[in-house]
This record gives structure tokens, sequence and C-alpha cells, in this order.
């Protein structure tokens, strides 16, 4: 069956630090991936997403970039947080057009 | 562009009623829909995907429908339990998922 590991749970930084959140999936072939943005007591955002190796497309403008280096990773990067940057980051997968999966999400504060 | 509205935003009911959440959408061009349920500080759970060809889902207390022509579909909880008390999210996907922004359900013991 299809997983996906995020990684870290939590994780607290600084104002103007760099960002690495790493999203890797098991259980299928060429999946397509979502990263997604959840601010307290609002929707989901959707940030990116990939229908492939090096194949990323923005949704909104941001602070935030997104790669996929490999067929089953997914990583959020940022060169400088911003206050605004706080939020629950959801990595997903669907394949085929069905049924999607998401990870369990990291929650990101800046301070 | 897509847009997806729940109604309502908030429900608290005692245990054991059934309820009824709400999910609108405004093109019908979508491949399936799919309920989840988010638990606080945690990933969303899949309950029920409904792919566009078919009209409803089910699964133990739960039964999805899907309206696609009128862009409609609802969640029905049967016999309501504390441990259903979670936010509720309904996503339509063509190419992409477009999430509603939920149903904070309580329900009190």
């Amino acid at each position: 069956s299809q997983t996906i590991h995020q990684w870290p749970a939590t994780l607290v930084q600084p104002v103007g630090s760099p960002l690495s959140l790493e999203c890797t999936v098991e259980g299928t072939s060429n999946p397509n991936l979502y990263w997604y943005r959840q601010a307290a007591g609002r929707g989901l955002q959707l940030l990116f997403y990939s229908v492939g190796i090096g194949q990323i497309s923005s949704e909104v403008p941001q602070n935030l970039s997104a790669s996929r280096p490999q067929d089953r990773q997914f990583i959020l990067s940022s060169k400088k947080l911003l206050l605004s940057d706080s939020g629950f980051y959801l990595c997903a997968l669907e394949a085929d057009n069905t049924e999607a999966f998401f990870g369990q999400g990291t929650r990101l504060t800046v301070v | 562009k897509q847009e997806v509205t729940q109604i309502p935003a908030a429900l608290s009911v005692p245990e054991g009623e059934n309820l009824v959440l709400n999910c609108s959408f405004t093109d019908s061009a979508i491949y399936n829909l799919q309920w989840f349920r988010q638990d606080p500080g945690k990933g969303l759970t899949s309950l029920l995907l409904i792919q566009s060809s078919q009209r409803e889902q089910t699964s133990g207390r739960l039964n999805a429908s899907l309206d696609k022509s009128s862009g409609r579909s609802t969640l029905y909880i049967a016999a309501s339990q504390p441990g259903d008390s979670a936010t509720y999210l309904c996503a339509v996907q063509r190419n992409k998922f477009y999430f509603g922004s939920g149903t904070k359900l309580n329900v009190k013991p």
C-alpha cells in the first residue's frame, strides 16, 4: 500500500534561516506529488505539485521553492524564512487520478 | 477556477444523532471527489472516494453521495460517536485537488 513519510514533525526556525522539508513515498511509482500549507484555522492551500522528476508547478508566488530529485522524493525549501511561512505543511500523493494520500504533516513555527 | 464550499463550518451534535455534511463545487468537470478526516495537528485521513461516474460510496457508518451535474456532495454519518469529532474536508480532483475549508464536527457524549 502507498505510504508517505514526512519529517520533521515539528520545527521551530528563526526568521531568515533556511528551510528544507522532505517527503518520501513508498508503494507506488511515478506518483503526482503535492505540497500544501494549512494556516491556523484556515483551509488547505496548494503550494506546489509535481508530475515527475524535475517537473514542478508553482501555484502561488511566495518565499518557497520545491524540487523533485527522485521519483519518490519531494522537497520543500526556502533560503530565508519569513514569519508568514509559519503553518502546517502537508505532502500528498496521488496516482492516475485516483485516491489521494497525505502525510502526517510538519508544524513549522517561524520565530 | 474551481471553488469548493463546505457548509456548515462547524457543527455540534449529541451522541447518536445522524448528520449530514455538505460540499458544493463550481466546476462539474471533475475526475473524482474525496472526503477526508483531519484530527487536530494531524494529517488527512481518506474516508471515501467517489469516482465521477459513481453516485455514492459507503464505508461503515459513512455514506457519501455525488451529484456531479449540480456540483454537490454530501457525507452522511449515522449514529454519531464522540470519536467522530474532527474536521471533515472534501476535495474535488481534476489534475489537481481543490479543497473546501472543512466542517468542524463536535459530537458530545
